[in-house]
C-alpha cells in the first residue's frame, strides 16, 4: 500500500522551464512534508520542508505548495537548470518523537539545454 | 558529503550468507536510520535508533537486525539473504531524531546476493 503518491514518474523540462512534481496521501497522521533530492550514486539530500499549517514554502528556487483539505502537495522548481537533473522524492512523517519518513516513489527529472 | 560515513561500499555475496553492514553518524547525532532503495520497492524505511535503544521500526524483514552502540555508530545484519535482498542500503542521522530533524543521509551500500 503506497502511503504517498507521487507522479509523473519521469519530466523533461527545458532549462529555464517550471518543473512540477506531484505528491498525494492518505495518512491525516503526516504532520511534515520534506522533499528530498538524490544524484546518482548518491544518499538522498533534504531539500525544502513544509508543515501543514502553512499552504506555501519558497526557498530561492524552489516553492512547495499545500493543500492540507486535499492531501496533496507538490514541488515546483522555477528556472530550471541542467544542475537540477536529478530524482526527486517528496515524504511524510507523523508527529511524535519518532521520525518514520514515508517515501513518494520517486521523479526523475531532467533538464536539457 | 553529509558527513555520514557508511561500509563497504560494495557488497557481492551469495543467497544464504549473513553480511553486516555499518554506518557512523554525523558527529554529535544521537539518532540512526536504517533505508532500503530497490527498484521495485522503492526508499523504505527500516528501523530507527535513538541513542542506543530502538525507537521505530518500519519494514523491516525478521531475517534483518540492527543495533546502535555506545559509540553511536550502527550496524545491520543481513542473514539468510536472497537475491531480493539485492539493494542500495542507505544509513542517515539526525541529531535528536524528532520528526523535524533533518535527516543526514550516508553515500549507501550496494548489496548484491547472487
Amino acid at each position: 500500500q503506497q502511503q504517498v503518491k507521487q507522479s509523473p514518474q519521469s519530466l523533461i523540462v527545458q532549462k529555464g522551464g517550471i518543473s512540477i512534481i506531484n505528491c498525494a496521501y492518505e495518512n491525516t497522521a503526516f504532520d511534515y512534508f520534506p522533499w528530498y533530492q538524490q544524484f546518482p550514486g548518491k544518499g538522498p539530500a533534504l531539500l525544502i520542508a513544509i508543515r501543514p499549517d502553512v499552504s506555501e514554502k519558497k526557498e530561492g528556487r524552489f516553492t512547495i505548495s499545500f493543500n492540507k483539505s486535499a492531501k496533496q502537495f507538490s514541488l515546483h522548481i522555477m528556472d530550471s537548470q541542467p544542475g537540477d537533473s536529478a530524482t526527486y522524492f517528496c515524504a511524510a512523517i507523523p508527529a511524535g518523537t519518532a521520525s518514520k519518513l514515508t517515501f513518494g516513489t520517486g521523479t526523475r527529472l531532467q533538464v536539457t539545454l | 558529503d553529509s558527513g555520514v560515513t557508511q561500509t563497504p561500499k560494495h557488497l557481492i555475496t551469495a543467497t544464504g550468507q549473513r553480511v553486516t553492514l555499518r554506518c557512523s553518524p554525523r558527529s554529535g547525532d544521537l539518532s540512526v536510520y536504517w533505508y532500503q532503495q530497490s527498484l521495485d520497492q522503492g526508499l523504505q524505511f527500516l528501523i530507527q535508533y535513538y541513542n542506543g535503544e530502538e525507537r521505530a521500526k518500519g519494514n523491516i524483514l525478521e531475517r534483518f537486525s540492527a543495533q546502535q552502540f555506545p559509540d553511536l555508530h550502527s550496524e545491520l545484519n543481513l542473514s539468510s539473504l536472497e537475491l531480493g535482498d539485492s539493494a542500495l542500503y542507505f544509513c542517515a542521522s539526525s541529531s535528536q531524531g524528532l520528526a523535524y530533524n533533518e535527516q543526514f543521509f550516508g553515500p549507501g551500500t550496494r548489496l548484491t546476493v547472487l
